[in-house]
């Protein structure tokens, strides 16, 4: 078990591009969410996957952004069309999704500056 | 949504003093988890206590559901305990985070 993984840790743009970010869960965990975090705040939910389907999904995420998992296993997050106000850090988490126990664990993150 | 607020904001200590970290959330909730946010950013998982007390090491919380708030206790503090504490409540399917306390434990 080598816990959830990200890639990239940092990511450099310029605005109107499009980035995409991966997230790696811990083996057998069937639960995944992704976060945003600003300077000075806690995480913000985005969204969250069930195995492959994509549960519930927050306002804050605009039509710019989409998420996948498609089989299940990793998860991608797409931003197309940046801009400076998506400068962030992206936080991937995954848990078993167990009633009794639904601990989250997260990943490093991908840092993400729009010029 | 639902308010998690956290307290106090900001805490120094000098090492090997004890604190204590509060959450309070304004609706019922059916998972509750303590963080660590190291200066790197990771957050790192301390305790799954939607309810009761829990201890691990030098680390205790508690929950008490029925009056919507969380305590952190944080015994002969290190400086490696500094960093960023969040506490994170789920009512529903979505998580919210508090503010979080900032910690900074001095030699």
């Amino acid at each position: 078990d080598t816990g959830v993984s990200q890639d990239p840790r940092h990511k450099i743009t310029k605005r109107g591009q499009n980035v995409t970010f991966r997230c790696d869960p811990i083996s057998e965990h069937n639960r995944l969410y992704w976060y945003r975090q600003t300077l000075g705040q806690g995480p913000e939910f985005l969204t969250y996957f069930q195995n492959e389907a994509q549960l519930e999904k927050s306002r804050l995420l605009s039509d710019r952004f989409s998420a996948e998992r498609p089989k299940g296993s990793f998860s991608t997050l797409e931003i197309q069309r940046t801009e400076q106000g998506d400068s962030a850090m992206y936080l991937c988490a995954s848990s078993l999704g167990q009633a009794s126990t639904d601990t989250q664990y997260f990943g490093p993150g991908t840092r993400l500056t729009v010029l | 949504g639902i308010q998690v607020e956290q307290s106090p904001p900001d805490l120094i200590l000098q090492e090997g003093a004890n604190s204590t970290l509060r959450c309070n959330f304004s609706d019922s909730v059916n998972n509750l988890q303590w963080f660590h946010q190291n200066p790197w950013g990771q957050l790192i998982n301390l305790f799954y206590i939607p309810s009761g007390t829990k201890q691990n090491g030098r680390l205790s919380a508690t929950t008490v559901a029925t009056e919507r708030y969380s305590l952190l206790y944080i015994s002969s503090s290190q400086t490696t305990d500094s960093g960023v504490y969040f506490c994170a409540v789920r009512p529903g399917n979505q998580f919210y985070f508090g503010t979080g306390t900032s910690l900074t434990v001095i030699p």
